[in-house]
């Protein structure tokens, strides 16, 4: 079975402050990741995912996060936020030798709240 | 433009009576999902179907029931024997053996 830990369920910090958003998986088969944004009263959106090749992946809004086997970790950041950035931040997994419907499992969630 | 349509956005039931969400989707996906949010558990899987007429239960399936009639719809029932049915519900949909989710823009069901 597979789990996602986020560690904050609220991040609150400053408009053009850096953020790390943190995420633990445990998982004994390969896996594959994701970060999902969420606006109030709306649906998830992608932000970017870490399927195989370079560990670090990007978004196109300044977000990157890093896939790190030996911690089981996939932490998410920005150098620098922007109002628009509040929002609810959910990460999940899957596994790769999952076939037909991947079944995605999530975190608890992570409130992130830019102050001016 | 292609997407997932969750109607009623707002949707208010009394005790015990049934209530059916409805998800429908043009992107041409195989798969879909239900999935129920609710605050500080971040989401849990309620029901998915691969193909037309099979659906398999998911985490949380007791007292919701699904069918799958046709490709671009999935709607979801809220039984009467859902204790506690008030929450945030999100249906998605995939291709198979493909790692893209697109969400709906959810269901905010609450017993009154």
């Amino acid at each position: 079975a597979q789990s996602v830990t986020q560690l904050d369920s609220q991040v609150p910090v400053f408009e053009e402050a850096p953020v790390e958003l943190r995420c633990n998986y445990s998982s004994s088969v390969s896996v594959y990741l994701f970060w999902y944004v969420q606006y109030p009263n709306q649906g998830l959106q992608l932000l970017l995912k870490y399927l195989s090749g370079s560990t670090l992946v990007e978004s196109i809004n300044g977000f990157e996060a890093e896939f790190n086997k030996s911690q089981t970790s996939f932490h998410l950041r920005k150098p620098s936020v922007h109002i628009s950035d509040t929002a609810e931040y959910f990460c999940a997994v899957t596994s790769p030798r999952t076939q037909g419907a991947q079944k995605l499992v999530f975190g608890q969630g992570t409130r992130l709240t830019i102050n001016p | 433009d292609g997407g997932i349509t969750q109607s009623p956005k707002y949707l208010f039931r009394k005790e015990g009576q049934n209530v059916t969400l409805s998800c429908e989707q043009n992107l041409n996906h195989d798969a879909m999902y239900w999935y129920r949010q609710d605050p500080g558990q971040g989401l849990r899987l309620i029901y998915y179907s691969q193909i037309v007429n099979d659906f398999q239960k998911g985490d949380i399936a007791e007292g919701y029931s699904v069918s799958r009639e046709k490709k671009e719809s999935f709607p979801l029932t809220v039984t009467s024997a859902q204790k506690n049915p008030t929450a945030f519900y999100l249906c998605a949909s995939s291709m198979l053996n493909n790692y893209g989710y697109t969400f709906g823009s959810g269901t905010r069901l609450t017993v009154v």
